[in-house]
């Protein structure tokens, strides 16, 4: 596709259930980003992926959240024992170098609800 | 610690008339800013950018002011138009580190009134 692409666009979990969110880049871009954001808040950023490096972690909430992007391309992010505060809009990115004078392109999204 | 803040939640404007939209930063070593829109319903999207070497970028309607002094900067959308309604994202990131990593502030949600 010639955008990022999310998937799936909602997903209702009960609480405690793990979820999956997969995030597909445009194809070619080396860097992709992991943000969330809940209600009424601005975007927070997860996690950073650029080639071959170790990802940057540091804005993982806890350890129940991790992400793997398999081949330098597709990215999945998990959430183990959902909670309610979980929910929000779980949103990736991808830019073409790793420099940070480029914008990253965004998906529309993955609205995760935790009842 | 909100390194980027947007301390307007909200702004209406009148179409025709200048939308102005404010961002502070606090850490200094931020020397990349940029703008993101962003509808509902979708992802952002880029808009503008800024580096810390200049203090104005100007695209057709939007221009950007950067004052590092006072570590503000501003969006102005002249005229604005009622599709420019819209939340705005203010973004920073640093060069050195190559990271990448952008730092958003909480969004203004602009409303443009025909």
């Amino acid at each position: 596709g010639a955008g990022v692409s999310q998937s799936p666009s909602n997903k209702v979990t009960e609480k405690g259930k793990d979820v999956e969110l997969r995030c597909d880049p445009i194809s070619g871009h080396t860097a992709l980003y992991w943000y969330r954001q809940s209600l009424g808040q601005g975007l927070e950023f997860l996690i950073y992926f650029q080639g071959n490096s170790a990802p940057d972690k540091s804005g993982l909430p806890s350890d129940r959240f991790s992400a793997e992007r398999t081949g330098g391309s597709v990215s999945t992010l998990t959430i183990q024992r959902t909670q309610q505060e979980d929910s929000a809009v779980y949103l990736c990115a991808s830019s073409i170098t790793p420099g940070p004078y480029t914008e990253a392109f965004f998906g529309q999204g993955t609205r995760l609800t935790v009842v | 610690d909100q390194q980027v803040k947007q301390n307007s939640p909200s702004l209406s404007v009148q179409e025709g008339r200048i939308s102005i939209l404010n961002c502070d930063y606090t850490n200094s070593m931020f020397d990349y800013f940029l703008w993101y829109k962003k509808y509902p319903a979708e992802g952002p999207t880029f808009l503008i950018s800024i580096s810390s070497i200049k203090d104005k970028n100007e695209d057709g309607r939007f221009t950007v002011f950067l004052n590092k002094s006072a570590k503000h900067l501003s969006l102005h959308i002249v005229p604005s138009q009622p599709g420019d309604s819209a939340v705005y994202f203010c973004a920073a990131t640093t060069g050195s580190g190559n990271t990448g990593k952008l730092i958003f502030g909480q969004g203004t949600t602009l409303q443009v009134k025909p």
